[in-house]
């Protein structure tokens, strides 16, 4: 079956730009992670999401960034003004449920920022 | 502090050779431990896991857990180059959010 997609694959923006970056899960998966990719810091947890509800948002860097989920499915994580530290790759990953369960990734989006 | 260390790397091996990949926590809370493997310009995919200390082994693949001295380890035999890859040690936090290391980056040569 289909996997998590995320899209776009690469943008590129101007510093000061929003954007926004989106997530498909995988069908029937509750809950759903982002994650940020950026090099000397590794694989940073950012948010997640069971159902529509985003009970842990402890990892968003600042509130430049949102994200939200609607119809327990589609996501999308909104960088406001963006700097170049936002540069990163963000990757996104849902599963069954929260607590111990697999987590598969999408391939992510990489984002630079100009 | 991480809560998970892991050396970076790269590690380049010759194939056939046994890799060694290591990573140590600092939360004792900790309880299932992963390993991710990310190809280039991929996501990362679950590799194998283990619970609270031991080992489990996966063809030729053996992961290994010591929560004694918090100390995490993934072994791969006769390594083959399409194990090239960067390898990545996590473990679960609360709600479900993983904690990574920084991931070692590995090269395998034919």
């Amino acid at each position: 079956g289909a996997g998590v997609s995320q899209s776009p694959s690469n943008k590129v923006t101007e510093k000061g730009k929003d954007v926004e970056l989106r997530c498909d899960p995988i069908s029937g998966h509750t809950a759903l992670y982002w994650y940020r990719q950026s090099l000397g810091q590794g694989l940073e947890f950012l948010i997640y999401f069971q159902g529509n509800s985003a009970p842990d948002k402890s990892g968003l860097p600042s509130d430049r960034f949102s994200a939200e989920r609607t119809g327990g499915s589609v996501s999308t994580l909104t960088i406001q003004r963006t700097q170049q530290e936002d540069s990163a790759v963000y990757l996104c990953a849902s599963s069954l449920g929260t607590g111990v369960e697999t987590q598969y990734f999408g391939p992510g989006t990489r984002l630079l920022v100009l | 502090q991480k809560e998970v260390e892991q050396d970076p790397g790269p590690l380049s091996v010759p194939e056939g050779a046994i890799v060694s990949l290591n990573c140590t926590y600092s939360n004792s809370a900790f309880q299932y431990f992963m390993w991710y493997r990310q190809y280039s310009r991929k996501g990362p995919e679950l590799l194998m896991y283990t619970y609270s200390s031991g080992n489990k082994e996966d063809g030729r693949f053996t992961a290994q857990v010591d929560k004694s001295s918090k100390y995490i380890s993934l072994f791969i035999r006769d390594s083959q180059p399409s194990d090239s890859a960067t390898y990545l040690c996590a473990s679960y936090n609360q709600g479900g959010k993983l904690i990574f290391g920084q991931g070692t980056e590995l090269s395998v040569k034919p």
